[in-house]
């Protein structure tokens, strides 16, 4: 089954408010994370990336946290924008077998 | 820098013919990655090469499925006598080589939506 998988298919948040988004992962030997977004009809786009010697990593409006004990990842986005609807995946990197990707959170902004 | 190319962007096939799909990596890019993600779904991993390698095809079915990454030109997913549950999008990545940026991350092209009829 997945390694990798979100714990809420839809999340809708009001514009302006803050929105987290939640992975769990089951391979504890993983060493590298990825959140992208995707939206309707394009390819993932990067947003933001931790190792597994980090516990927080800070992006622009965006931040990561890695929780090892529990193999917890979330996605915080701050003062959330309609540009920020789409669908957000978080992969998990455990060497030459590529990515592995959990299903995704639909985000929706309301106005 | 333009970013990893896919074409075409959208390809319609009929039951048995041959499905090609292009994918040219980020400049200064050496690992290429094939995945193919249906509806409502995340990507599934198919196939990771390097220049005139195949590093690991451990997610690419066994038959009517092959991929290259000639020493020129672009990397190729080749499908041959397709059936309707080959539909779906088809993303390639890039990653560059060890010593630049970081290996591990991978960017997206826009992909090829692969319809078959």
């Amino acid at each position: 089954g997945e390694s990798v998988g979100l714990h809420l298919p839809t999340l809708s948040v009001q514009e302006g408010d803050n929105s987290i988004i939640n992975c769990a992962y089951s391979n504890s030997a993983s060493d590298y994370f990825i959140w992208y977004k995707q939206e309707s009809g394009k390819g993932p786009q990067f947003i933001i990336d931790i190792r597994s010697n980090m516990d927080k990593r800070q992006g622009q409006r965006v931040t990561v946290l890695l929780n090892k004990t529990v193999k917890h990842l979330s996605l915080q986005i701050a003062a959330t924008q309609p540009g920020d609807s789409a669908v957000y995946f978080c992969a998990e990197n455990r060497g030459a077998d590529g990515l592995t990707f959990g299903k995704g959170t639909h985000l929706i902004i309301q106005p | 820098n333009a970013g990893v190319m896919q074409n075409p962007r959208h390809l319609v096939r009929r039951r048995g013919q041959e499905a090609r799909l292009r994918c040219s990596p980020m400049k200064g890019h050496s690992h290429v990655y094939w995945y193919r993600q249906l509806p409502e779904e995340g990507l599934k991993f198919m196939v990771y090469l390097q220049k005139e390698n195949i590093i690991d095809e451990s997610g690419m079915p066994k038959e009517r499925f092959s991929a290259e990454f000639p020493k020129e030109g672009p990397s190729i997913l080749r499908i041959q006598q397709v059936v309707r549950g080959d539909s779906a999008a088809y993303f390639c990545a890039s990653s560059p080589p060890v010593g630049r940026e970081d290996p591990d991350t991978q960017y997206f092209g826009p992909g090829t939506r692969l319809t078959v009829l």
